[in-house]
């Protein structure tokens, strides 16, 4: 069965940054890649980056200098960190493998 | 980045009504495969986003076949035949072809 858990801290504050793990069952990293995504309170989905089953990452354009997404295989989980938090950075962050299997999400809160 | 236009933005329906929505893209979503990466999502209240049809029409395990999608290159559709109280929630088509992954804005689908 496959699964995917989110977790990380709910309160970060303005400027600093978030780190978050994403741990993953029921399948091996080396063989699908793992996708971030993110929703603000009341809004709609942004996708933020992916890492590739060979280890290679994407990158939103408009988080790309300040985001970057890592993995350990052998614990089976995929790590996002992104500095220079703001408070619109404020959302609920998903991890996701191919869009069909998606975690519950972390709702995480960025404090001026 | 591809621009995914989701209309309308809401819908209001009575349960056993069937209704459509549409999504459009700005670049066409033929991918060099010569698949068409077109998927649609259903977040209910408080839930993490599900898919329910990826590949333009394929349906996902366990979704009702109510459900079924259409369109190709720039142009999509979905329709939900005798809608249940279930699929009440928001919709977002999301493109698979190019990079950035994008989102539609999402169709809010309530009760009458």
């Amino acid at each position: 069965q496959v699964q995917l858990k989110e977790s990380g801290p709910v309160l970060v504050q303005a400027s600093e940054t978030l780190s978050l793990t994403c741990t993953v069952s029921g399948f091996s990293l080396t063989n699908y890649g793992v996708i971030w995504v993110r929703q603000p309170p009341g809004k709609g989905l942004e996708w933020m980056g992916i890492i590739w089953r060979n280890g290679n990452t994407d990158y939103n354009s408009a988080l790309k200098s300040r985001l970057s997404i890592n993995r350990d295989t052998s614990k089976s989980q995929v790590f996002l960190k992104m500095n220079s938090l703001q408070t619109d950075d404020t959302a609920i962050y998903y991890c996701t493998r191919g869009f069909g299997a998606w975690g519950q999400g972390v709702m995480v809160t960025v404090s001026s | 980045d591809v621009v995914m236009t989701q209309t309308p933005p809401s819908l209001s329906v009575a349960i056993g009504q069937s209704v459509s929505i549409s999504c459009k893209s700005s670049q066409s979503l033929v991918a060099s495969d010569k698949n068409t990466y077109l998927n649609w999502l259903l977040q209910s209240p408080g839930r993490s986003p599900k898919r329910l049809i990826y590949q333009v029409s394929k349906l996902d395990s366990g979704v009702p076949d109510r459900f079924s999608g259409s369109g190709s290159e720039k142009d999509f559709t979905l329709k939900i035949s005798r809608v249940e109280a279930e699929d009440l929630g928001v919709y977002y088509c999301l493109q698979g072809t190019h990079l950035p992954r994008t989102f539609g804005g999402g169709t809010k689908l309530e009760l009458k």
